[in-house]
């Protein structure tokens, strides 16, 4: 199974951009990259996903390598309720349900 | 709209007893999963299901069964609880292949 690599934890200031990497050397082609987020005591959180090209929504930004080794979550401009673990995760359209996995992920804190 | 919604939030067994967690969603969703989180770890997968009365194995299935008898619900039972089981559970449905929507947890102690 692909998978992903993330630094442990990730420390941000308030209102300046956050980039959270996330390596997938051996990613395959029908691997969608997702992005979700665990605020504390909640459940995860969807926040973006794509497969080649870079991606855009109200809450961030995806932007790919163009090998698709890697790929960097753009924050903007973090707030404090940004602060959460952030997960990036492969996804085969070929092997629903089982290549679904969440590693440890990063935690990122938002200084004020 | 509840989204997805899990029955009870906190639960203390003792070892042997057992248990049943129920997951709800009202968005038609085809898709359910179970998921376990321990701390300092991430999720990982229980068991999930493509629609009514189907059901599969994950990457954790061991101690635990589920049932889905109706779309809406999902159920994951623990026969006889290990200490091992102590966690925090998690339920999550979604449409085939788009965004897993998430419940708020349940946690589970098992003295």
């Amino acid at each position: 199974d692909a998978k992903t690599t993330q630094p442990n934890s990730m420390e941000s200031n308030e209102e300046e951009p956050v980039h959270l990497p996330c390596n997938h050397s051996t990613i395959s082609g029908t691997d969608y990259i997702h992005w979700y987020r665990q605020l504390p005591s909640q459940g995860p959180e969807y926040v973006i996903h794509g497969l080649t090209s870079n991606v855009n929504n109200r809450m961030a930004s995806l932007a790919i390598a163009e090998d698709r080794k890697s790929s960097t979550l753009i924050l903007h401009r973090a707030t404090l309720r940004d602060a959460a673990v952030y997960y990036c995760i492969l996804r085969d359209v070929l092997n629903y349900g089982q290549n679904f996995v969440f590693g440890p992920g990063t935690r990122l804190s938002v200084l004020p | 709209n509840a989204g997805v919604t899990q029955t009870p939030k906190f639960r203390v067994l003792k070892t042997g007893q057992s248990m049943t967690l129920l997951c709800a969603q009202d968005m038609n969703h085809e898709y359910m999963y179970w998921y376990r989180q321990d701390p300092g770890m991430g999720l990982r997968l229980i068991h999930y299901s493509v629609g009514e009365g189907t059901t599969a194995k994950g990457e954790v299935p061991d101690g635990y069964n589920v049932s889905r008898l109706k779309k809406q619900n999902f159920l994951l039972g623990l026969e006889s609880a290990a200490p091992s089981q102590t966690s925090v559970y998690f339920c999550a449905s979604s449409y085939v292949l788009e965004t897993q929507y998430f419940g708020p947890g349940t946690r589970l102690l098992v003295l």
